[in-house]
């Protein structure tokens, strides 16, 4: 099956630091990608959708300014969590899309192993 | 509105069935997925409905009733290892889009 990687898969680190959070497909494209935030004992919260060449989308209370996303190649999406706070410790998790499942079922989504934030 | 409701936790032993049920209220509808989670781990995909009926996937089967809103995972033979969380979700209208999600209901089965 896909494989989606994620790195790191944890990272501690101080207040107001930034940190970066890589998600690539292993062996297919993916156009679109999408970035989710789970709270401990909370289901998986859309942040936003990462779509190859263009401007992430986000979900409506999500800070653009603080988490960045950048999708630059057709395998790689980055979400940078800017000026990190205590309250955005979390599991961060991509999935990615299978551009040649194109047009058939049942169009999983590939789920990377999760980042864990910690912010101190 | 957007609304995934599927219970919190549920507890069974080894061997048993179990039937774990999702409901949802979303602006479009282009399938229904069931995850395991396990604690700390990224979701894993278990089954897909996009048709009424029922999906037959091993120990695993999904239903699906569009009409009703409604799906349930079926669980039989239940192992240890199942104790996970179950996360039900709901993609919209067009292909590609995201998931949502469900809060997920956690599952502990005993011996």
């Amino acid at each position: 099956g896909a494989v989606v990687s994620q790195h790191p898969s944890w990272v501690i680190c101080k207040s107001g630091t930034s940190v970066k959070i890589e998600c690539r497909s292993l062996d297919f494209q993916a156009t679109t990608m999408f970035w989710y935030r789970q709270f401990p004992k909370q289901s998986l919260m859309l942040m936003a959708t990462s779509n190859e060449g263009s401007k992430a989308t986000y979900e409506q209370g999500v800070e653009k300014d603080k988490f960045l996303i950048n999708h630059a190649s057709l395998t790689l999406s980055t979400l940078t969590v800017t000026s990190a706070h205590p309250e955005d410790s979390s599991f961060y998790i991509c999935s990615a899309r299978d551009l040649g499942l194109a047009g058939e079922a049942p169009y999983e989504q590939y789920f990377g192993p999760g980042t864990r934030l910690t912010v101190t | 509105g957007q609304n995934i409701d599927q219970p919190t936790e549920m507890t069974a032993t080894e061997g048993a069935i179990v039937q774990i049920n999702c409901t949802y209220q979303t602006s479009g509808f282009n399938g229904l997925f069931w995850y395991q989670q396990h604690a700390g781990e990224a979701p894993t995909f278990l089954s897909y409905n996009v048709l009424d009926g029922l999906e037959e996937k091993g120990r695993f089967s999904s239903f699906l009733s569009r009409s009703k809103g409604y799906s349930y995972l079926l669980l039989k033979e239940l192992q240890m290892k199942d104790s996970a969380s179950y996360l039900c979700a709901v993609r919209g209208n067009q292909a590609g889009t995201a998931l949502i999600f469900g809060k997920g209901t956690t599952l502990s089965v005993s011996s």
